[in-house]
């Protein structure tokens, strides 16, 4: 079985650009999750989404993020413009539903924003 | 209320040793108990979890000690490996506002084993 695909691994971007960081979920999974890990901040929870729909994006540290689930197959997270203090990996996550302890992580995407 | 707080940051065990990590959490709402393993460029994945009404599980190699009413959790790691050295984060989860189940994450433990 397929696991969370992420794409890409690795950007590298300039400070400024728009950066667009992809997920596919475990098929048949119904939560989707966001997060970014750095050495500071540890493992951060961005978002999350039960069936498409966002649920709580508390975690999302500024307008310049955003994240879309169009589908129960795909996801996005969008930093426009970018920060050097963006640079971390981002994690997307996957649970069967919202009632399940246990989360299905991605290889995650490196960022380095420059 | 919503911390778990994990320590130690990083341990060095020798091969063959016993590899601990230990959390400790407030909120008694909480009702389940993972520890994730991270290894190097790759995503966080289950390791073993506990729920409080058992007082140790054990897989393996690996095991959770939970004590309830000091509010802690460990895991031990017998005959530590090379293979074992990795990132562990501890995690407790409970029913949030939303009725979703939500993993509230320890710092991390950076485990290196010496061959």
């Amino acid at each position: 079985d397929a696991g969370v695909i992420q794409s890409p691994r690795h950007e590298v971007t300039e400070m400024g650009q728009e950066v667009t960081l992809r997920c596919k979920p475990i098929s048949g999974h119904n939560s989707l999750f966001w997060y970014r890990q750095t050495m500071m901040r540890g493992l951060e929870l961005l978002i999350y989404f039960n069936n498409n729909v966002p649920i709580d994006d508390s975690g999302m540290p500024e307008d310049r993020f955003s994240a879309k689930m169009p589908n129960a197959s795909f996801s996005t997270l969008k930093i426009q413009p970018s920060e050097p203090r963006d640079s971390a990996v981002y994690f997307c996550a996957s649970s069967p539903d919202r009632l399940t302890y246990e989360q299905y992580f991605g290889p995650g995407t490196r960022l380095t924003v420059t | 209320q919503q911390q778990v707080k994990q320590s130690p940051q990083s341990l060095i065990v020798q091969k063959g040793g016993i590899s601990i990590i230990n959390c400790a959490y407030e909120n008694t709402a909480f009702d389940y108990f993972p520890w994730y393993q991270q290894f190097p460029g790759k995503g966080p994945a289950l390791l073993i979890a506990i729920r409080p009404d058992v007082s140790e599980k054990k897989e393996g190699r690996f095991t959770i000690s939970f004590n309830k009413s000091a509010k802690q959790f460990s895991l031990h790691i017998m005959d530590s490996q090379p293979g074992d050295s990795a990132t562990y984060f501890c995690a407790a989860s409970m029913l949030g506002w939303d009725s979703n189940y939500q993993l509230i994450w320890g710092a991390g433990t950076k485990l290196i084993i010496k061959p």
